[in-house]
């Protein structure tokens, strides 16, 4: 099974901060790789698919990057409603599927 | 605007079988745009992916759940279930069906806590 393994597990910032969310799989995913949003006693909300790509109505602060085993996902001007728990997820053995642990982003 | 919603007891005895249902409104379950997933996360911690069912039945499974594991669906109704035999207090969670695109899950109910006590 293909393991992910993000890092790191919580990070503090303040608003206005550039964050970066990184996920690595432990064999070559290609670009199948989506981040999700959850904010608590929430369902997750899936913000980017292939590696890349904003889902409709994501606002563009957030971006994400990367290819085969490296991701990174950035929020360039963290906004007070991005405080939340982001998680990557693999699809390249789709439908089989493995989430990364999270990150927790909290306030400074 | 496709919409999901979970509905199952809340509360499961040890040792017994946990069944919850998943209906799908504004659209068809049969459509072949989509794989319907089930994915848990137990209080505290992260997403952990259950299994997913094609609406021809083809199903999938989270080899560590695999053993006790059935997902269903049934197209005349609408809906998708998922039975969890022999549980224990590791399987409380809240518990989220979701419609699953090439892309990831990208449509998702609001979540079932479901707590395994006698």
């Amino acid at each position: 099974a293909i393991r992910i393994t993000q890092s790191p597990s919580s990070l503090s910032a303040s608003t206005g901060d550039r964050v970066t969310i990184t996920c690595r799989a432990s064999q070559g995913i290609s670009s199948y790789l989506a981040w999700y949003q959850q904010k608590p006693g929430k369902a997750p909300k899936l913000l980017i698919y292939a590696a890349s790509t904003l889902q409709s109505g994501v606002p563009s602060r957030f971006s994400g990057s990367g290819s085969g085993t490296d991701f990174t996902l950035t929020i360039s001007c963290l906004q007070s409603e991005d405080f939340a728990t982001y998680y990557c997820q693999q699809y390249y053995s789709y439908p089989q599927l493995t989430f990364g642990g999270g990150t927790k982003v909290e306030i400074k | 605007q496709l919409q999901l919603q979970e509905s199952g007891p809340g509360l499961v005895k040890p040792s017994e079988t946990l069944s919850l249902t998943c209906t799908v409104s504004g659209g068809s379950i049969s459509s072949s745009s989509y794989y319907w997933g089930w994915i848990r996360q137990p209080p505290g911690k992260g997403l952990e992916w259950i299994g997913s069912i094609y609406y021809s039945g083809s199903t999938y499974y989270n080899p560590s759940l695999k053993s006790r594991v059935t997902i269903s669906v049934d197209t005349s109704k609408n809906q998708f279930s998922l039975k969890l035999s022999s549980v224990t207090a590791a399987d409380t969670a809240v518990y989220y069906c979701a419609s699953q695109g090439g892309e990831g899950f990208d449509i998702w109910g609001q979540g079932t806590m479901v707590t395994v006590s006698s």
